[in-house]
């Protein structure tokens, strides 16, 4: 059974802080990883895609793979209170798209 | 570009009736995937399709159906609808399993009583 599993949440943080995100999954034949921002009542937007090992910065967000731990999260710097939102992790195999529950983040301001 | 379009938004079923929801994309993307999400929930793939006339089981296609004859369309039936398949319904498209990019429609949030 692949799974993807993250932190339901609620995670606060104050404006201006880092958010960390944190995902496992047990497919170790996943290729790409996927992160995912839906505000309440909305469809997913893509924030964040990694396919390698390491370290892949977007702006404010930067998101970190390491397949032997399987093992990816997004670090959200200087938060503001419109990152408020869920978070999925999404995590692809051989077209076989698996997402986690979501965490809910929200920023204080 | 529309991009991912579904209908209807809203929709409330009875036990056993049948209903089908639209997507439809208008970025002639070869890729589309049907999800549904319960409350505090991930998505859960149901069907996706890989080209016309192509289309494949995801994780949760029990008492689902669909077709692919168009590159745009991709509808998603529900036969002898259940209380189980209350969901909010997603539609996404991509270019290719190779791109990034899944775009999501905004959804069809289903009822059923």
């Amino acid at each position: 059974q692949k799974e993807v599993e993250q932190n339901s949440g609620p995670l606060s943080v104050p404006e201006g802080a880092i958010a960390s995100l944190n995902c496992t999954y047990s497919d170790r034949g996943s290729q790409s990883f996927f992160w995912y921002r839906q505000y309440s009542g909305k469809s997913p937007e893509l924030i964040m895609f990694i396919y390698s090992n390491g370290d892949k910065e977007d702006g404010r967000f930067t998101a970190q793979l390491n397949k032997a731990s399987q093992y990816v999260s997004l670090l959200i710097r200087d938060s503001q209170p419109s990152d408020s939102a869920t978070y999925l992790c999404a995590v692809n195999s051989n077209n076989d798209m698996r997402f986690g529950a979501g965490t809910r983040l929200t920023v204080k301001p | 570009n529309a991009g991912v379009t579904q209908t209807p938004k809203f929709r409330i079923l009875k036990i056993g009736q049948s209903m089908t929801l639209q997507c439809t994309q208008d970025m002639n993307h070869n890729y589309m995937y049907w999800y549904r999400q319960d409350p505090g929930m991930g998505l859960k793939l149901i069907y996706y399709s890989v080209g016309a006339g192509i289309t494949d089981k995801g994780e949760v296609p029990n008492g689902y159906n669909v077709s692919r004859s168009t590159t745009e369309d991709f509808p998603l039936r529900l036969e002898l609808a259940a209380p189980s398949q209350t969901s909010v319904y997603f539609c996404a498209s991509q270019v290719t399993v190779s791109t990034d990019t899944q775009y999501f429609g905004p959804g069809t949030r289903l009822t059923v009583l």
